[in-house]
C-alpha cells in the first residue's frame, strides 16, 4: 500500500531556531515529492517539489532534501520565524496512475 | 490571495438539510478537485474534473454530488449528511490533473459542521 509517514506529528520551537521536518514514503515508482505549508484557517501553499534527480532544493528559509534511494525527504526550516507556524504537509505522486498520496501533517509552532 | 475562492467559509446544518459549497477559481486552469480534510488525518480526494468532465470519484457517498458547470466553477451539494462528516472542505484547481510536475493551489476551505 502507498503510504507517506511524517514525523513528528507537532512540533514547538523558539523563534530564531532550525527545525527539520521528515517525510519517509512508500510510494513506488516515484514522480515527484513535494511539500506544502497550511496556515491555520487557510489552504495549502506549494513551497516546493523535488523530483527523482534532485537532492536538495532552497525556498528562502527553505530546504528541501530527497534521498529517492531510502524514500526519505526532510523540510528544513532555518531562523524560524513566528508566521512559520503551520502545518507542513508532504506529498508524494506515483507514476502509475498518477496519484498523490498525503502525509497527515507536521504541526509546528514557533514561539517567542 | 490564493485564487482559488471557496463559499462559505464556516457552515453549520442539521443531518437532514441540504446545502451547497460553491468553489470559484480565476487562474484559467481545468481540472479541479474537492478534498476531505479531518483533523490529524491526510487530505482525502473526493472528485476531480478536467474540462468540467469528472475523470475521478473515490468512491464518495451519495449524499455528496458534486457539479462542474464549467472550468472556473465546482460545487459540491450535501444532503442528509452524517456527524462523521464534519471536517474542511477544500476546493483546488491545476492545469490538468494528469500533468506530474503541476502544482494544485488550493482555496481557504469550508468548515463543514453537522449538528
Amino acid at each position: 500500500k502507498n503510504q507517506v509517514e511524517q514525523s513528528p506529528q507537532s512540533l514547538i520551537i523558539l523563534e530564531g531556531k532550525n527545525c527539520t521536518l521528515q517525510c519517509n514514503y512508500t510510494v513506488s515508482p516515484f514522480s515527484n515529492l513535494r511539500w506544502y505549508k497550511q496556515d491555520t484557517g487557510r489552504g495549502p501553499v506549494s513551497l516546493t517539489i523535488m523530483t527523482f534527480s534532485e537532492n536538495t532544493k532552497s525556498n528562502g528559509r527553505y530546504t528541501a532534501t530527497l534521498d529517492a534511494d531510502t524514500k526519505q525527504s526532510s523540510l528544513h526550516i532555518t531562523a524560524s520565524q513566528l508566521s512559520d507556524s503551520a502545518s507542513y504537509i508532504c506529498v508524494v505522486r506515483g507514476v502509475y496512475g498518477n496519484k498523490l498520496v498525503f502525509g497527515a501533517g507536521t504541526i509546528l509552532r514557533v514561539k517567542s | 490571495e490564493t485564487g482559488v475562492t471557496q463559499t462559505p467559509r464556516h457552515l453549520v446544518m442539521g443531518m437532514t438539510n441540504k446545502k451547497s459549497l460553491k468553489c470559484e477559481q480565476h487562474l484559467g486552469h481545468n481540472a479541479m478537485y474537492w478534498y476531505k480534510q479531518s483533523a490529524k488525518k491526510p487530505l482525502e480526494l473526493m472528485f476531480v474534473y478536467n474540462f468540467k468532465e469528472q475523470t475521478e470519484n473515490n468512491s464518495v457517498p451519495s449524499r455528496f454530488s458534486p457539479e462542474c458547470p464549467n472550468s472556473s466553477h465546482l460545487f459540491l451539494h450535501l444532503h442528509t449528511l452524517q456527524p462523521e462528516d464534519s471536517a474542511l472542505y477544500l476546493c483546488a484547481s491545476s492545469q490538468l490533473s494528469l500533468i506530474p510536475n503541476q502544482p494544485q493551489h488550493f482555496g481557504d476551505g469550508t468548515r463543514l459542521s453537522i449538528l
